[in-house]
């Protein structure tokens, strides 16, 4: 059964500073892994879509990694801003019939000006 | 593109009644559908899928009878919580696959339901 993991569950820090966020997933056996962002009472926003097949993924000043076979998954954010503060979300897409997305809970971001 | 909305964003609604939440697709035909519920400070959890023109496939635990789902058209799917209970208030997200991009889902803006 594919378990995600996300570390840390909150992180808090000054503007300005790089920062990296972890996300462990069980079952290699995976079509995508995707990264959201979730703000406080609001949907999700999508922000990157790495395919299995990939090992990385950029927007802007996000990069996304991706290492199948140790199950693993980090979202780097560069300079870091007050807006970037929110939840940010990882979820694999499992292989198989189902393809069901299993998500992690979450990493908490707070970035303090 | 890719865009799905939801109505209402949020409702408050008396123990008892019924709510209708929708799901709309709106530049692309959405094969499927999903639904999750969300509670405060957890993840998303997956209540159904729905393929349009099917009934709706629920998660263990959710029970059909109570979240009725409706997926007749390629771009609408809508959500009806029967006899709502307080335990029912939570944050309600649909989520939209189409026909060409079968690996990627996009997600409405939630629908936020508190039952008094």
């Amino acid at each position: 059964k594919q378990e995600v993991t996300q570390i840390p569950a909150a992180l808090s820090v000054p503007e300005g500073e790089n920062l990296v966020l972890n996300c462990s997933f069980t079952d290699s056996a995976i079509y995508n892994l995707q990264w959201f962002r979730q703000d406080p009472g609001k949907g999700l926003t999508s922000l990157l879509l790495i395919q299995s097949s990939q090992r990385e993924q950029t927007s802007g000043r996000l990069n996304a990694s991706l290492d199948k076979s140790s199950g693993r998954s980090t979202l780097y954010i560069a300079a870091s801003q007050p807006g970037d503060s929110a939840t940010y979300l990882c979820a694999v897409r499992s292989a198989g019939n189902n393809r069901k997305l299993i998500w992690g809970l979450g990493t908490s971001l707070a970035v303090n000006p | 593109g890719a865009v799905v909305s939801q109505h209402p964003s949020w409702v408050i609604c008396k123990s008892g009644t019924s709510v209708k939440i929708e799901c709309r697709s709106l530049d692309f035909q959405a094969t499927t559908m999903f639904w999750y519920r969300q509670f405060p400070k957890q993840s998303l959890m997956l209540m159904a899928t729905s393929n349009e023109g099917s009934k709706a496939t629920y998660e263990q635990g959710v029970e059909k009878d109570k979240f009725l789902i409706n997926h007749a058209s390629l771009t609408l799917s809508t959500l009806t919580v029967t006899s709502a209970h307080p335990e029912d208030s939570s944050f309600y997200i649909c989520s939209a696959r189409g026909q060409v991009m079968v690996n990627e889902q996009f997600f409405g803006p939630g629908t936020r339901l508190t039952v008094l």
